[in-house]
């Protein structure tokens, strides 16, 4: 149990489908991350929310619209996406400048497979 | 460009022995280094971290070691069981920039029994 949770972990969509994936976190942290992880590539970075302000916007296509309405919750809405878009999201939080740990702790992701 | 690299995609090791995971980076600039496992279909859960100032951290079974001259880090487990089996990623960051996590591309670990 890492304290982040992420709803649904699978999630099959239609091009002309719109969806949203969830996160979670019960940790107290104050920033929050969408990563996509595609087979054979590094984790992407997508965004990056810190006291619910997007700090972060790595170039990600606007058919993935992030939202943050506190520091617990954090929302990817999907729209129009493409079969290349096909991947695990994964949520992470961290609580950044306490000490010098800069660790992220990470939802078990939600598997998108676009069709 | 790649800036942090795990050069084996993947590693076998019999349980009882030493499993050493690599990273090397290519940034003089990160300053904190993380490991990561992951299993299939979870999340990377955090392992162990190290930062510039120090060369060595130990937490039971794991170590990691910065080689700072060389831009090199590694992860032993000792000893390595079954239930090490998973997915070993490194990842580097660096002051400002919202902290950045950079990620390589993981080795998968079979520890054999």
């Amino acid at each position: 149990e890492t304290g982040v949770t992420q709803t649904p972990r699978h999630l099959v969509m239609g091009m002309t489908n719109k969806k949203s994936l969830k996160c979670e976190q019960h940790l107290g942290h104050n920033a929050m991350y969408w990563y996509k992880q595609s087979a054979k590539k590094p984790l992407e970075l997508m965004f990056v929310y810190n006291f619910k302000e997007q700090t972060e916007n790595n170039s990600v296509p606007s058919r993935f619209s992030p939202e943050c309405p506190n520091s617990s919750h954090l929302f990817l809405h999907l729209h129009t996406l493409q079969p290349e878009d096909s991947a695990l999201y994964l949520c992470a939080s961290s609580q950044p400048g306490t000490g010098g740990n800069y660790e992220q702790y990470f939802g078990p992701g939600t598997r998108l497979t676009v069709t | 460009d790649q800036q942090v690299k795990q050069n084996s995609p993947s590693l076998s090791v019999q349980e009882g022995r030493i499993s050493i995971l690599n990273c090397d980076y290519t940034n003089s600039m990160f300053d904190y280094f993380l490991w990561y496992k992951k299993y299939p279909a979870e999340g990377p859960t955090f392992l162990i971290s190290i930062s510039s100032i120090k060369d060595k951290n130990e937490d039971g079974r794991f170590t990691v070691f910065l080689n700072k001259s060389a831009k090199h880090l590694s992860l032993h487990i000792v000893p390595s069981q079954p239930g090490d089996s998973a997915v070993y990623f490194c990842a580097a960051s660096k002051a400002g920039n919202n902290r950045k996590l950079i990620w390589g591309l993981g080795t998968s670990l079979a520890v054999n029994p």
